[in-house]
């Protein structure tokens, strides 16, 4: 079976601060693979989504960056953290060939930027 | 721009009674409307999903109506319990696409 991992849980950084958050999926093979951001009151929003190894869609221009150095491996970055980025961070894959019908999200990143 | 609208953002029903979530959209070349469920703490998880070729999808207590006319959908949640205390979503999106176009949640709460 298919599983996806996303850590860590929670994170309280400095403004200014770098960001790393790792997302790996395991049991499929090249899956498509989101971020998403979650704020209060402003829903589900699509940070990233990359169909294969290197290949990254942005969907908000934004202080964040993507990057996908292995199949199953989906890395959320910034090099400095805005009091801004602050949020709920979903990590989710898809099905290759069934990408909307498969949504699987993670447990999420409780980021709080201070 | 938010391309899906959903209301209300938040709703207390007693045990037993129905809950009712309603979105609607803008694109009328979107084909696919999933609902999911997210718990405190959890990631949003997929709950039912409707093609627009049907006007209605039940599954057990929970029900999708579909108006293609109207560019609006809903869920119901029939005999509500406790449990069913969450944040839902509605989302629309292209068949052949890769991103869910999501409300921005729904806070129910099922008193007992």
């Amino acid at each position: 079976s298919q599983t996806i991992h996303q850590w860590p849980a929670t994170l309280v950084q400095p403004v200014g601060s770098p960001l790393s958050l790792e997302c790996t999926v395991e049991g499929t093979s090249n899956p498509n693979l989101y971020w998403y951001r979650q704020a209060a009151g402003r829903g589900l929003q699509l940070l990233f989504y990359s169909v294969g190894i290197g290949q990254i869609s942005s969907e908000v221009p934004q202080n964040l960056s993507a990057s996908r150095p292995q199949d199953r491996q989906f890395i959320l970055s910034s090099k400095k953290l805005l009091l801004s980025d602050s949020g709920f961070y979903l990590c989710a894959w898809s099905p290759v060939g069934r990408a909307i019908y498969g949504y699987t999200f993670g447990s999420g990143t409780r980021l709080t930027v201070v | 721009q938010q391309q899906v609208k959903q209301s209300p953002q938040s709703l207390i029903v007693q045990k037993g009674g129905i809950s009712i979530i309603n979105c609607a959209y803008e694109n009328t070349a979107f084909d696919y409307f999933p609902w999911y469920q997210q718990f405190p703490g959890k990631g949003p998880a997929l709950l039912i999903a409707i093609r627009p070729d049907v006007s209605e999808k039940k599954e057990g207590r929970f029900t999708i109506s579909f108006n293609k006319s109207a560019k609006q959908f809903s869920l119901h949640i029939m005999d509500s319990q406790p449990g069913d205390s969450a944040t839902y979503f509605c989302a629309a999106s292209l068949n052949s696409g890769y991103a869910l176009n999501f409300g921005k949640g729904t806070s129910l709460l099922v008193t007992p």
